[in-house]
């Protein structure tokens, strides 16, 4: 089975800080994303990779960055947390093609 | 704005009924459609994926693609009440990176 592990189920951080939410994948899948959501408003796409450095902007970057060093491993980053970037943020993977993704568990952050 | 829309429900059925889920996308370019499943709280699953027009049966879900109409649907016989759960209609758009829309779900509710 496909497993897709983030490194926090709660996480809660005061307004200003840099957050790290880190995402591992162990099936060697090319494709990795971050995506938040909340209620009303669904799964948005935060940022994608395709492959080691290599990173798209989804529909809502503003705010956050990402670091891909190594294939199994999808960081991102929240420069200095806003309270409107209180949500749950979801990790997954895919191979190529038109392969389905897979989700790590969810980051349910709160920012203070 | 490729964009994937659902209705959001709540969608009510008795136990052992058919439930009727569907989903429509605004890109004819589309190349793969899923349906996954979310129990509140949970992290989205996959539970059907579909390529070509037509019907695919798994059990009790058969999902549905008709590409001219940009339509997909999703069926759930014989409903349980495990079954409660939001379902995710998700489109893959092709191109050469891969890239996954999600709608914002329709809200089953399985009444025993």
């Amino acid at each position: 089975d496909v497993k897709v592990t983030q490194s926090s189920r709660y996480l809660v951080k005061r307004t200003g800080e840099k957050v790290f939410l880190e995402c591992v994948q162990d099936m060697d899948h090319e494709n990795m994303f971050w995506y938040r959501q909340d209620p009303g408003l669904g799964l948005r796409l935060i940022y994608f990779s395709y492959d080691v450095k290599m990173k798209e902007k989804g529909d809502i970057p503003e705010g956050y960055s990402v670091s891909r060093e190594k294939k199994e491993r999808f960081s991102l980053i929240l420069e200095s947390a806003s309270t409107n970037q209180t949500s749950m943020y979801l990790c997954a993977s895919s191979p190529p093609a038109r392969e389905s993704a897979f989700f790590g568990q969810g980051t349910r952050l709160t920012v203070v | 704005q490729k964009e994937v829309e659902q209705n959001s429900g709540p969608l009510s059925v008795p136990e052992g009924a058919i439930a009727s889920l569907n989903c429509t996308y605004s890109d004819r370019g589309s190349q793969s459609f899923f349906w996954y499943r979310q129990y509140s709280g949970k992290s989205p699953e996959l539970i059907m994926s579909i390529y070509s027009n037509g019907d695919k049966e798994d059990g009790r879900f058969t999902a549905q693609l008709n590409k001219a109409s940009q339509y997909v649907s999703l069926l759930i016989r014989d409903s349980q009440p495990s079954d409660s759960a939001t379902y995710l209609c998700a489109v893959n758009s092709g191109g050469s990176n891969y890239k996954l829309t999600f709608g914002k779900g329709t809200l089953l509710t399985v009444n025993p």
